[in-house]
C-alpha cells in the first residue's frame, strides 16, 4: 500500500498569512499519462471532506485561487497565499493511483 | 442541486450485518465510479471500496474483503454497501462519493453513522 505522509500535523496560522502544508507518497503518484494522481482536501468543522485540488494542482470548480498545489511524483505542497478565518479545518492529501487508495494523517490549520 | 444522502448506520453487535444506502441526485449517476470512504476519530479519513459505472469491476480495502460487498442500481441511481461480520473497528461515518475527473472524489455525502457495539 502507498503511505501518505502529511506534515505539520498542526499548523497555527495568523490571517493573512500565508500557509503550507507537504504530502509526501511512499511511491511515485506519477502515471503514464501525465498525471499525478494527487489530491488534496479540506473537512471544515462538522462538514465532510470538500476537493480542494485534484490532479496535483488543478482547483476543484469554486476554490479560491488562494489555494494552489504544486509537486510532482512523491513530494507535493498546499499552499494558502493569504489565510482567511473560514479556512480552518483539518487538510488531507489522498492518492488515487491504485487501490487502496489512502489519505494523509491530516492537517490541522487554525487561525491564531 | 448535485448531491448524495446515505442512510442505513445504526448501532449493531459485533457479527452482525447493515446494509448502507447512498442516492445521488443532480447528475447521471451511472457515468460515474462511485466511492464508499469511512471517518473514524483514530484513524482519520480511510478508503473502503469503490465500483465501476456498471459494476463490472470492484475493489476493496484488504480490512473488509469478504465481509464487505458494494453495489449499485443504477436504475434508481443508488449505491449500496452491504456490511456483514461487523467488528468494533468497524465503527465510524461511512461517506459515498463520487468520483469525478482524474478519479477525484468531487462530491461527498453527509455520512451515516455505523457503531459495532455489544
Amino acid at each position: 500500500d502507498i503511505v501518505m505522509t502529511q506534515s505539520p500535523l498542526s499548523l497555527p496560522v495568523t490571517p493573512g498569512e500565508p500557509a503550507s502544508i507537504s504530502c509526501r507518497s511512499s511511491q511515485s503518484l506519477l502515471h503514464s499519462v501525465g498525471y499525478n494522481y494527487l489530491e488534496w482536501y479540506l473537512q471544515k468543522p462538522g462538514q465532510s471532506p470538500q476537493l480542494l485540488i485534484y490532479s496535483g494542482s488543478n482547483r476543484a470548480s469554486g476554490v479560491p485561487d488562494r489555494f494552489s498545489g504544486s509537486g510532482s511524483g512523491t513530494d507535493f505542497t498546499l499552499k494558502i497565499s493569504r489565510v482567511e478565518p473560514e479556512d480552518v479545518g483539518v487538510y488531507y492529501c489522498m492518492h488515487v493511483l491504485q487501490t487502496p487508495y489512502t489519505f494523509g494523517q491530516g492537517t490541522k490549520l487554525a487561525i491564531k | 442541486e448535485v448531491q448524495l444522502v446515505e442512510s442505513g448506520g445504526d448501532l449493531v453487535q459485533p457479527g452482525g450485518s447493515l446494509r448502507l444506502s447512498c442516492v445521488a441526485s443532480g447528475f447521471s449517476f451511472t457515468n460515474y465510479w462511485m466511492s464508499w470512504v469511512r471517518q473514524t476519530p483514530g484513524k482519520g479519513l480511510e478508503w473502503v471500496a469503490i465500483i465501476k459505472q456498471d459494476g463490472s469491476e470492484k475493489y476493496f480495502l484488504d480490512s473488509v474483503k469478504g465481509r464487505f460487498t458494494i453495489s449499485r442500481d443504477n436504475a434508481k441511481d443508488s449505491l449500496f454497501l452491504q456490511m456483514s461480520s461487523l467488528r468494533a473497528e468497524d465503527t465510524a461515518l461511512y461517506y459515498c462519493a463520487r468520483h469525478g475527473y482524474n478519479h477525484a472524489l468531487d462530491i461527498w455525502g453527509q455520512g451515516t453513522l455505523v457503531t459495532v457495539s455489544s
